[in-house]
C-alpha cells in the first residue's frame, strides 16, 4: 500500500490569512483526492487531483477557496486560503490505487482558525 | 447519487464483547463498499472491501462485514473487542468502475470500556 505524509499535522492560523497543506506519496499515483472533515461529520471530497491537468472540485469547492497544485506524480498541495473560523478542520489527503480500486489516506492536517 | 447512512453515532461496548456496526446504502446497482477506521489523531485505513463474489468478506484485525443486497446493508462485526478497537469506523459506497466517487458515512464512535 502507498504511504502518505502529509504537512503539517496540525496548524493554528489566524482569520484572513492563507495555510498550504503539502501531501507527499512514496510511490507514482495518478489520481490524488483532497477531502474536509468538519467537527463531528464525515469526509466530504473538496478535489481531484490528476498530474498535468486541473484539478476538478465538487459541488461547493472552489479554487479560489482552494487551490490545488499536482506538480508531478507524488506530490500534491492544497491551501486553504483567506481562512475563516468555518474552515476549521480536518484536511486528509489520499491516493487512488486503480489496480485495487480503493483509496488511501494520509493522516491529514488538524486546521483551527481564530 | 448514492449514499450511505450509519444510524449509530456512538456505540460502547465491553472488552471481549461481539460487535456489530450499522450500514445502510443507496445505489441503484451493486456498489462497491467499504469499511475504514480512523483511530484518535490518525487517518483513515481500510478494514475491508466488497467488490463483488462472496458477500461475506473478511478483513484485517478480525473484522469482516456481510453485504447484502436485500437489505441494502453492509454491516461490520467483530466476535470480540479489544480495548484497542476505540475509535471512529466510517462506511463508504462507491460507483461501479469508479472507486473515486466515493461517498462516506457519518461515522460510529467506539468506546470499549474493561
Amino acid at each position: 500500500s502507498a504511504v502518505i505524509s502529509q504537512k503539517p499535522s496540525r496548524d493554528i492560523c489566524q482569520r484572513g490569512t492563507s495555510l498550504t497543506i503539502q501531501c507527499q506519496v512514496d510511490s507514482q499515483v495518478t489520481m490524488m483526492f483532497w477531502y474536509r472533515q468538519q467537527p463531528g461529520q464525515s469526509l466530504t471530497l473538496i478535489a481531484t487531483a490528476n498530474q498535468g491537468s486541473e484539478a476538478t472540485y465538487e459541488s461547493g469547492f472552489v479554487i479560489d477557496k482552494f487551490p490545488i497544485s499536482r506538480p508531478n506524480l507524488t506530490f500534491s498541495t492544497l491551501t486553504v486560503s483567506n481562512m475563516s473560523p468555518e474552515d476549521s478542520s480536518i484536511y486528509l489527503c489520499s491516493v487512488g490505487d486503480g489496480a485495487k480500486n480503493i483509496q488511501y489516506f494520509g493522516a491529514g492536517t488538524r486546521l483551527s482558525v481564530l | 447519487a448514492q449514499s450511505v447512512t450509519q444510524p449509530d453515532i456512538h456505540i460502547t461496548v465491553s472488552e471481549g464483547a461481539s460487535l456489530e456496526l450499522r450500514c445502510n446504502y443507496s445505489y441503484g446497482a451493486t456498489p462497491y463498499l467499504f469499511w475504514y477506521v480512523q483511530s484518535p489523531g490518525q487517518g483513515l485505513q481500510l478494514l475491508l472491501k466488497y467488490f463483488s463474489g462472496d458477500t461475506l468478506v473478511q478483513g484485517i484485525k478480525g473484522f469482516e462485514a456481510e453485504f447484502k443486497r436485500s437489505q441494502s446493508s453492509f454491516n461490520l462485526r467483530k466476535p470480540s473487542v479489544h480495548w484497542s478497537d476505540a475509535a471512529e469506523y466510517f462506511c463508504a459506497v462507491g460507483v461501479r468502475g469508479g472507486y473515486q466517487k466515493v461517498t462516506f458515512g457519518t461515522g460510529t464512535k467506539l468506546q470499549v470500556i474493561p
